[in-house]
Order: structure tokens, then C-alpha cells, then sequence
């Protein structure tokens, strides 16, 4: 059965601390991606790997970095996290040249 | 304009109602189209890929108009479980690997 799983359901940070959300998908999939969902905004692509220590910006990478050491774990670093990163952050990966993206069941992050 | 929109709803159907949903997309060459479903609190899982014919899923059925750039989603004979919020996705630009996700029609089926 296909998994993906990330480090935390929920999680409360205080203003400025750094955030590492951990994603680890056990399908040997290459591609990779970190999304953030928001009420009326959908699902948000922040970074994308396509395969190990490569990254891709996506749509809204500002204040995100991402770490790709090994194939079955993409990892999400807020450097100094802000309240308006207060947000679902969702993890999916995809085997190259296939469809269908499985998602982890998501860290409901809140920066106070 | 969004690259995906949808109708958020909520519709709210009564069992055994026949519902419809519609998305239009901006990007003319996409080559990717889908449903997913999310259930509260849940992640989006995979319901059903469209393609250009048009397919058939059960109770669902999906429709592509690519001249209209529109996707569609109908449910007959809908069961309270199929509550949930429907997102539908589309590849990016220039991109097969990357989706753009709508931000989703919710649906509650009554008893």
C-alpha cells in the first residue's frame, strides 16, 4: 500500500523560530512535492524535487527552503517562521512518467 | 484569472440526487486533467483521471471540453459518503509533473 507520512499533524511555533516539516514516502518515487492549502486559495506548490538534491521553486517559494539527501525524504525548512505561514502544509510524491500524486495527511502549522 | 476555478459551493443534494460540477482552466496546453477528492480534514486522494472521450467511473462521470477549456464532474445517485470537497487539478504549463489544484467545490449530501 502506497504511504507517504510527515513528521507532525500539528504544530505550534512561535514568531522567528526555524521549522523543519519532515516527508518521507516509502514508493521509491522521484518526484516529489511540498504544498501549503489555504481557505479559497487551494493547494499552493512551494518547491518540487525531481530527484535527490535537486529543487525547483514553485509557485510561492518566499521564506521556504527545501532539503532533498535522500530519495524517500523531502524535507520543508521555514528559516524564520512569520504568522502568515500559518497554514496545511501537504507533501506528496509521484513516480516519474505516472499521474497520479499521493499526498501525506498533512502538518497543520500555527506561528504565534 | 486563476489558472483553475471551480464554483466553491456548497451545493447541498439530497441522497439519490444527481449533481454536477464544472471547472474551467486557463491554460490552453494542458494535457492533464483530473478530479481529486478531499475529505474534512483530510488529504486529496486521486478520484478520477479525464480524458479527451470522456469517462465513467461507477456513479461518476467526467467530461473534458477542450474548446471551452472546461472539465466536468457528475454524480448520480449520490451517497452521503460521497461528501467531501472536489478539487479539480490540471498540469501546469510547460510541465507534466507540476499541478494546478482549484480550490475546491463542496458538496454535503443530506439523508
Amino acid at each position: 500500500d502506497v504511504k507517504v507520512t510527515q513528521s507532525s499533524r500539528y504544530l505550534v511555533k512561535r514568531t522567528g523560530e526555524k521549522v523543519f516539516l519532515e516527508c518521507v514516502q516509502d514508493m521509491d518515487h522521484e518526484n516529489m512535492f511540498w504544498y501549503r492549502q489555504d481557505p479559497g486559495l487551494g493547494l499552493r506548490l512551494i518547491y518540487f524535487s525531481y530527484d535527490v538534491k535537486m529543487k525547483e521553486k514553485g509557485d510561492i517559494p518566499e521564506g521556504y527552503s527545501v532539503s532533498r539527501e535522500k530519495k524517500e525524504r523531502f524535507s520543508l525548512i521555514l528559516e524564520s517562521a512569520s504568522t502568515n505561514q500559518t497554514s496545511m502544509y501537504l507533501c506528496a510524491s509521484i513516480r516519474a512518467g505516472v499521474n497520479e500524486q499521493y499526498f501525506g495527511p498533512g502538518t497543520r502549522l500555527t506561528v504565534t | 484569472r486563476k489558472e483553475v476555478e471551480q464554483d466553491p459551493g456548497p451545493f447541498n443534494v439530497p441522497e439519490g440526487a444527481t449533481v454536477a460540477f464544472n471547472c474551467t482552466y486557463s491554460n490552453s496546453a494542458s494535457q492533464s486533467f483530473f478530479w481529486y477528492r478531499q475529505d474534512c480534514r483530510k488529504e486529496p486522494k486521486l478520484l478520477m483521471s479525464v480524458y479527451s472521450s470522456g469517462n465513467e467511473d461507477g456513479r461518476f462521470t467526467a467530461q473534458l471540453n477542450r474548446a471551452s477549456q472546461y472539465i466536468s464532474l457528475l454524480i448520480r445517485d449520490s451517497k452521503l459518503s460521497d461528501s467531501a470537497t472536489y478539487l479539480c487539478v490540471v498540469n501546469k504549463r510547460n510541465s507534466a509533473r507540476q499541478l494546478t489544484f482549484g480550490s475546491g467545490t463542496q458538496l454535503t449530501v443530506l439523508p
